[in-house]
């Protein structure tokens, strides 16, 4: 079993529409999570974090953590086709200290 | 404040060469990791380093080394390079007192 498990897609959603990329993970220790955004042929831009289960929201992007059921999900409202990428789970890594371990990442086509 | 840069962006050598790439963090910013990112292994930890030190390593061969000097600008060093070791090496810079972390454009390593 991968560390950090992600659907690859492509996940196809029209304009306007709610995108909902879902990650689990293995390790129940884990306490932080990241949510990143690759477009092609560029790195990694990081998007959101969470520590807390529950939700967190910034504008359009909401996280959500659970932590007994081992999974964290990114909600994008109001998709648009600039948010056509790669979308990267990523959790802190045994030893911690900045070591991230991450999905094979969802990629997401949002359709005009 | 300026982002993460990396140099070179783009590197062509031969198997049996070694290679240094470099990395210089966000102003501020003192903890510098290193990642592998290939089509078939996705992005891979390999090591961390805060005020010099690695604090953290990922399961790589020891063909890679790193370090980081005293103004927190890292480099990193593959030695005997394989056809394997083509991809994108990406550094990613944080305050070091949280996980959140931030990428540089990348080298890409070709390697014939």
């Amino acid at each position: 079993q991968k560390e950090v498990e992600q659907n690859s897609g492509p996940l196809s959603v029209p304009e306007g529409a709610i995108a909902s990329l879902n990650c689990t993970y293995s390790d129940r220790g884990s306490q932080s999570f990241f949510w990143y955004r690759q477009y092609s042929g560029k790195s990694p831009e990081l998007i959101m974090f969470i520590y807390s289960n529950g939700d967190k929201e910034d504008g359009r992007f909401t996280a959500q953590l659970n932590k007994a059921s081992q999974y964290v999900s990114l909600l994008i409202r109001d998709s648009q086709p600039s948010d056509s990428a790669t979308y990267l789970c990523a959790l802190e890594g045994s030893g911690g200290y900045n070591k991230l371990i991450f999905g094979a990442g969802t990629r997401l086509a949002v359709h005009p | 404040k300026a982002g993460v840069t990396q140099t070179p962006r783009y590197l062509i050598k031969t198997r049996g060469q070694q290679v240094t790439l470099s990395c210089s963090p966000i102003s501020g910013h003192r903890s510098v990791s290193w990642y592998q990112q290939t089509p078939g292994q996705g992005l891979q930890f390999l090591f961390e380093y805060f005020s010099e030190t690695q604090r953290n390593k990922g399961n790589f061969p020891g063909r890679f080394s790193g370090r980081q000097f005293s103004n927190s600008r890292s480099e990193m060093n593959v030695s005997t390079l394989e056809l394997g070791d083509s991809a994108l090496y990406l550094c990613a810079s944080s305050t070091g007192r949280n996980n959140e972390q931030f990428f540089g454009p990348g080298t890409r390593l070709t390697v014939l």
